[in-house]
This record gives structure tokens, C-alpha cells and sequence, in this order.
């Protein structure tokens, strides 16, 4: 059982180049979110998936894509990275609405945009 | 919208002795979830207790136990019998209920606890 699957673990970009950050979960799971982590400023939500086919912005979405083609799997695309994008990245999924069943959190990836 | 603020950045605390982290929170909801999650060096985060918002008994999980205290919207965290792998940043969390806000976790900005030996 993987549970959340982040990768790459790291990552070194140049501004204006684009990737995409990959999270796959094998628990069935409906929800899926991307949060960013910056010192000092804990967790914030970028975007979110209910199911697949459905998504929504969260606290601070621009500069990323979003798109949920299957349960498992949620990427989250930079178009055009900047030096504010430097931040460790987690996907985070659970299953159903209401977190009596808590959030399983994939290992980060951290990613530097020079 | 609501806000989470822990006004404690870093905390210590010996080895065997009790430490409280403080949370509070800010909201117009009535039904809603407070989280503590811990993220040692690892990078990995770890829920460690949960409490519902309509329940007034305050949650425990075997050396951790909160102190939720609605009116005043404050969730405090007591580690007791602190051991040298509590060391972690601590992040409170908030969630709205309902099915369309299952995915939107509200973090504060994070406890850094150092357990001394």
C-alpha cells in the first residue's frame, strides 16, 4: 500500500521553464488537494478535486494548472515557473468530505526555480 | 474565510516533562474539524489528533490531548511525557464541514518543538 505517491522529490528549475509535479494515490480516494509550504507561513491550499473531472481553485492558484482524468491521479502543471514558486509542494488526498478519516499527505517535493 | 494562528514559533521542552501548544482560530461556521498534524525532519506530515467541533469532550490520543475550548475558539495541544521523537513542527488545521469543502485544510503557520534530552 503506497498511499501518496509525490514525485520528483526535488526539483531545480529556471524561470519561464514549465513541469509538472506528479501525485498518485491507490486508495480510492475522492479528494485530492496541492498545498505549497513556505517558512513562516504554514500550509496553503492551491487547488482541490472532489472527483474525477472536478476541480476548483484554492488560496493562492495562480501560476499553476490543475486537471483530475482519473481517481488516482492529480498533477499540478507550472506554466511559466517564477522564484516565487520556490516552496516545498504537498499533495495531500482523503476519502470523502468531512475528515473523519483524516488527510494522507504524500512526502513533498521541494522545488527551487533560479 | 477563516484563520488559524499559532503565536508560538519555536517551543521547547525536556524530555519526560509536559509541553501546551497554542491554536486559535477564526470562523462564522459552526460545524466544523480542528487538526493537529506533526512534521518531523522527514517532511512527512502525520495527523496527530482530531477533534469535531459539536463534540464537547475533548480528544486524546495516549500522550496527546487537546484542549478545545469553542466559545473562545482556541485548540490547544498538551504532549505529555514528552520523548525526543515528539520533535517536530506542529501545524493546527481547521476544515469547514460539508462535502464540498472536504479538501480545503486551513493551516496555521506552525510550532517548531524541540524535545531536550
Amino acid at each position: 500500500n503506497a498511499g501518496v505517491t509525490q514525485t520528483p522529490k526535488f526539483q531545480v528549475l529556471k524561470t519561464g521553464q514549465s513541469m509538472t509535479l506528479q501525485c498518485a494515490q491507490d486508495m480510492n480516494h475522492e479528494y485530492m488537494s496541492w498545498y505549497r509550504q513556505d517558512p513562516g507561513m504554514g500550509l496553503r491550499l492551491i487547488h482541490y478535486s472532489v472527483g474525477a473531472g472536478i476541480t476548483d481553485q484554492g488560496e493562492v492558484p495562480n501560476g499553476y494548472n490543475v486537471s483530475r482524468s482519473t481517481t488516482e491521479d492529480f498533477p499540478l502543471r507550472l506554466l511559466s515557473a517564477a522564484p516565487s514558486q520556490t516552496s516545498v509542494y504537498f499533495c495531500a488526498s482523503s476519502h470523502g468530505g468531512t475528515g473523519v478519516y483524516g488527510y494522507t499527505f504524500g512526502s513533498g517535493t521541494r522545488l527551487t526555480v533560479v | 474565510a477563516q484563520t488559524v494562528t499559532q503565536s508560538q514559533p519555536e517551543m521547547s521542552v525536556q524530555e519526560a516533562e509536559t509541553v501546551t501548544l497554542s491554536c486559535t482560530y477564526d470562523t462564522s461556521e459552526s460545524n466544523y474539524y480542528l487538526f493537529w498534524y506533526k512534521q518531523p525532519p522527514s517532511r512527512q506530515m502525520i495527523l496527530v489528533i482530531r477533534q469535531e467541533a459539536y463534540k464537547q469532550q475533548n480528544a486524546t490520543e495516549n500522550r496527546f490531548s487537546v484542549n478545545f475550548q469553542k466559545a473562545a475558539k482556541s485548540f490547544s495541544l498538551k504532549i505529555s511525557d514528552s520523548q525526543l521523537g515528539d520533535t517536530a513542527m506542529y501545524f493546527c488545521a481547521f476544515m469547514k464541514q460539508g462535502e464540498t469543502s472536504g479538501s480545503r485544510l486551513t493551516f496555521g503557520e506552525g510550532t517548531q518543538l524541540t524535545v531536550n534530552p
